[in-house]
């Protein structure tokens, strides 16, 4: 079985364009959770999806926003890129919405230049 | 006061060693407890959730101190192998969020 699968695995943008990255959840997990670990840190929570609806949201700014679409894939999206930005961003999902079964994504290394 | 506070490190020690990782939270109505493995450049893994009886899986045990807000990892006789970044996590919303609050990890390097 496939694993929570992320796209793309790298990439580089330069300050004040936009990203766009994609998660698709282990079959039958019906929750996403997006993260941002930067070098030498913990990861630090940004949303999560369930249902297709926001259920948290951690604190960063407007310029981050996600959405999750009916096969609950998740999109993350980032407007107006900073150098601090760049980070590993993970996806992470799970069947009912708890952290138990949790399955984290390998990550999309953003770089921003 | 960060809200999972774990040892610095980093930790270097030799094959065989027991070797314990330390972190406390913050938040008293946390419920749910975690370690999870970060090799470099990879995502992280759970590596076993903490019991307030306490837990054994193989060489690692954890333990939780919920009166002291205080979470450990022992692992014993180290392998080459463990040699990773040891994150403490916790969740406070009773696993029923999916919110999981980091420390910024404890790196160990297990040497021949």
């Amino acid at each position: 079985d496939a694993g929570v699968t992320q796209s793309p695995t790298h990439l580089i943008k330069t300050r004040g364009q936009h990203v766009t990255l994609r998660c698709s959840p282990i079959s039958g997990h019906k929750s996403v959770s997006w993260y941002q670990q930067v070098l030498g840190q913990g990861p630090q929570f940004i949303f999560q999806y369930y249902e297709k609806e926001e259920r948290g949201r951690g604190n960063f700014p407007d310029r981050f926003s996600a959405r999750q679409f009916p096969n609950y894939s998740s999109e993350l999206n980032v407007n107006a890129l900073l150098l601090g930005d760049s980070a590993l961003y993970l996806c992470a999902s799970s069947l009912a919405g708890t952290t138990y079964g949790y399955t984290f994504g390998s990550g999309t290394r953003l770089t921003v230049v | 006061r960060k809200e999972v506070e774990q040892d610095p490190g980093p930790f270097n020690v030799p094959e065989g060693a027991t070797v314990a990782f330390n972190c406390t939270y913050s938040n008293s109505a946390s419920q749910s407890f975690f370690w999870y493995r970060q090799d470099c450049r990879k995502e992280p893994k759970l590596l076993m959730s903490v019991y307030s009886s306490g837990n054994e899986d193989g060489r690692f045990t954890a333990q939780l101190n919920r009166a002291s807000q205080y979470i450990s990892l022992l692992i014993r006789d180290s392998k080459l192998s463990d040699s990773a970044t040891y994150l403490c996590v916790v969740n406070s919303f009773g696993g029923s969020q999916g919110n999981l609050i980091f420390g910024k990890g404890t790196k160990l390097s297990v040497k021949p």
